[in-house]
């Protein structure tokens, strides 16, 4: 059965600090990966996906993920985050049949 | 251009009834996943539906059912109800194609209480 792991459930961190949010997942097979995110008081909304091709894809709002095969990861960065990125944080994967897998989450505070 | 839309958006019940929670997809999708999503935790799959059919399930009991009916919209059925069945529950529509998973696109949620 495939998991996913998330680092930190928690992050706090000054405006303009540099973000890295950590994903492991286990799955043998062939897997698409998400980041989702949920700002407060609304529902979760895709940050950025991983499905072939460049490891490291950009998302929304500046955000970049990298999808290292050999570590089973799929990091979230964003290199100067603003106090409107508070929010949570998913790291999803889903097989072939679409069964996504969450993570439990991270929540990031950014603070003024 | 609707999103995906749920109702009720919140819900009470006491132990031992019955619940049916409702989802209409995005525009344009056919397919639909519930999950549930206890406090503090990330959603947790329930099933999955395609073609009015339930495709794949997570490790929910048989009391959790569901339906989807020819416009792709779908309920999920919640029979004897525990108090450790709150949480919000959510579901995301998707577009099937070539048999491949797509980004999946997630409604606002039901809470529902169980008392």
């Amino acid at each position: 059965a495939q998991s996913v792991s998330q680092h930190n459930h928690h992050v706090i961190l000054s405006e303009a600090a540099s973000l890295e949010l950590g994903c492991n997942y286990s799955y043998g097979g062939t897997v698409n990966l998400f980041w989702y995110v949920q700002y407060p008081g609304q529902h979760l909304q895709l940050l950025l996906k991983y499905f072939s091709g460049d490891p490291l894809v950009k998302g929304i709002k500046g955000f970049e993920a990298e999808f290292i095969k050999s570590k089973f990861s799929f990091n979230l960065r964003k290199p100067s985050v603003q106090w409107s990125d508070t929010a949570e944080y998913f790291c999803a994967v889903t097989d072939s049949w679409g069964k996504f897998q969450f993570g439990a989450g991270t929540q990031v505070v950014v603070t003024p | 251009d609707a999103g995906v839309t749920q109702s009720p958006t919140h819900l009470i019940k006491t132990r031992g009834q019955q619940v049916t929670l409702r989802c209409s997809p995005k525009s344009g999708h056919d397919t639909v996943s519930w999950y549930q999503q206890a406090l503090g935790q990330g959603p947790q799959f329930i099933f999955q539906y395609y073609e009015e059919e339930e495709r794949q399930r997570g490790n929910f009991p048989d009391r959790f059912s569901g339906h989807q009916f020819p416009n792709y919209s779908s309920e999920l059925n919640v029979n004897a109800l525990l108090l450790g069945d709150s949480a919000l529950y959510l579901c995301a529509s998707s577009l099937e194609t070539s048999g491949s998973p797509d980004t999946q696109y997630f409604g606002p949620g039901t809470r529902l209480t169980v008392l």
